[in-house]
């Protein structure tokens, strides 16, 4: 019960616009949600994370949107820039499961044009 | 503090040959963990390792060994190189008490 899926694998977007990309999970003991950002010759780098006890946070231009019923969680980013150019990871984590594998969503190369 | 540091940063084998990429972390993070990256693909799991002493498979295991002696140190070895295992890898570890994870900067492997 690893499986994460993660759409749209990539997505162009003209700066000012909003870009949404979706994680899909199966594994009910996740108890964490991020999102990474990886920049080209950089590792990933956690962006914004939530836990299952709120549906929603934001932190400046970046909101994570949690539902936990659909076992699926969403960032937007508001207002998108050239430099939010990157690709995106989910990795949900169950930090208090015995012996859990952290594993990432497959990525969203996301381009900004400005 | 370092945090996460990986080494060498690129590096050319020949087929067949055999080396170790290292990592090191100082942040005493219970987990750590290895990943290969191609292009155009995500994250895949190598091995991971809950503790010193406790190893296990990922996702693509074959081709690569792991040990846990210590908790700073997991080393990942490559036995056999194959042009297959051109890629670029990165350490991360994790804590239990936050769960954010913090990577290396990764190592560009080219076996030719």
């Amino acid at each position: 019960q690893q499986q994460v899926k993660q759409s749209p694998q990539s997505l162009i977007v003209q700066k000012g616009g909003i870009s949404i990309i979706n994680c899909a999970y199966e594994n009910t003991a996740f108890d964490y949600f991020p999102w990474y950002q990886q920049f080209p010759g950089k590792g990933p780098a956690l962006l914004i994370a939530i836990r299952p006890d709120v549906s929603e946070k934001k932190e400046g231009r970046f909101t994570i949107s949690f539902n936990k019923s659909a076992k699926q969680f969403s960032l937007h980013i508001m207002d998108s820039q050239p430099g939010d150019s990157a690709t995106y990871f989910c990795a949900p984590y169950g930090a208090r499961t015995a012996g859990n594998k952290l594993t990432f969503g497959g990525g969203t190369r996301v381009l900004v044009k400005p | 503090n370092a945090g996460v540091t990986q080494t060498p940063k690129f590096q050319v084998l020949k087929t067949g040959q055999s080396m170790t990429l290292q990592c090191a972390q100082d942040m005493n993070h219970e987990y750590m963990s290895w990943y290969r990256q191609d292009p155009g693909m995500g994250l895949r799991l190598i091995h991971y390792s809950v503790g010193a002493g406790i190893t296990d498979q990922g996702e693509v295991p074959n081709g690569y060994n792991v040990s846990r002696s210590t908790t700073e140190d997991f080393p990942l070895r490559l036995l056999s190189a194959a042009p297959s295992q051109t890629s670029v890898y990165f350490c991360a570890t994790v804590s239990y008490q936050n769960t954010e994870a913090f990577f290396g900067q990764g190592t560009r492997l080219t076996v030719v």
